[in-house]
């Protein structure tokens, strides 16, 4: 079964940057996978925050933003703010099927 | 603005069927990949299946032998049934509006309604 692996954990310092990856079992990661990624604070539902590798909804914050790079998909937080600590989850299509990444949980310290 | 609302039991007993609705407000349900996914306590989510209004449907293959997915257009609502549960079925249940033409989108979620299989 496809497996789609992201970061555990990645720590970063308020006004810092980071990126967060997400890998796919199955080979390198294209926009044929149309990557998404989601945001997931405690006790709530997910939101989702890119969509097709690199297109953001009109509520996302300019300073999230999506690629694919090294043959895996990447979320990069710029200018991190203490609110955009979460959990972040990747999405990816494969075919009809829908595969989810463990998560990356973000820390602002 | 679309709005996604789940609703059913909240205990759900071992070997039964576990049965999930999700209305859909604000919008059609005509059009779209309508999809159901879950995240037992504390940890990550799992994709369940979708169905596509026009019926069509796809499992994760895990879970195929155990669901089901419906749709009924007159009411704007979609469907999930799980059968045979056990205790690892519990989790919180979303459903979510799944866009698939020339960008690929999971942009609206239910608040999520928690499920727990016990006697």
């Amino acid at each position: 079964q496809t497996v789609v692996t992201q970061e555990p954990s990645l720590t970063v310092s308020p006004g810092g940057t980071v990126t967060l990856t997400c890998a796919s079992s199955t080979g390198a990661v294209t926009s044929g996978h149309y990557p998404n990624w989601f945001q997931q604070k405690p006790g709530q539902a997910p939101r989702a925050l890119i969509y097709s590798t690199s297109n953001k909804h009109s509520w996302t914050p300019a300073r999230f933003s999506g690629s694919v790079l090294g043959g895996k998909a990447a979320l990069t937080l710029s200018g991190v703010q203490p609110e955009d600590e979460a959990v972040y989850y990747c999405l990816l299509y494969y075919g009809g099927a829908v595969v989810f990444g463990g998560g990356t949980k973000v820390t602002v310290l | 603005q679309v709005q996604l609302q789940e609703s059913g039991p909240g205990l759900v007993k071992p070997s039964e069927t576990l049965s999930l609705t999700c209305t859909v407000f604000g919008g059609s349900i005509s059009s779209y990949y309508w999809t159901w996914i879950r995240q037992p306590p504390g940890k990550g989510l799992e994709w369940i299946g979708y169905i596509h209004y026009s019926g069509s449907t796809k499992y994760k293959p895990s879970l195929k032998s155990r669901v089901t997915i419906s749709v009924d257009t007159s009411k704007n609502q979609f469907s999930l049934k799980l059968s045979s549960v056990t205790a690892a079925d519990t989790a919180v249940y979303y459903c979510a509006r799944d866009s698939r033409d020339f960008y690929y989108n999971m942009d609206v979620w239910g608040k999520g309604t928690t499920v727990t299989v016990s006697s």
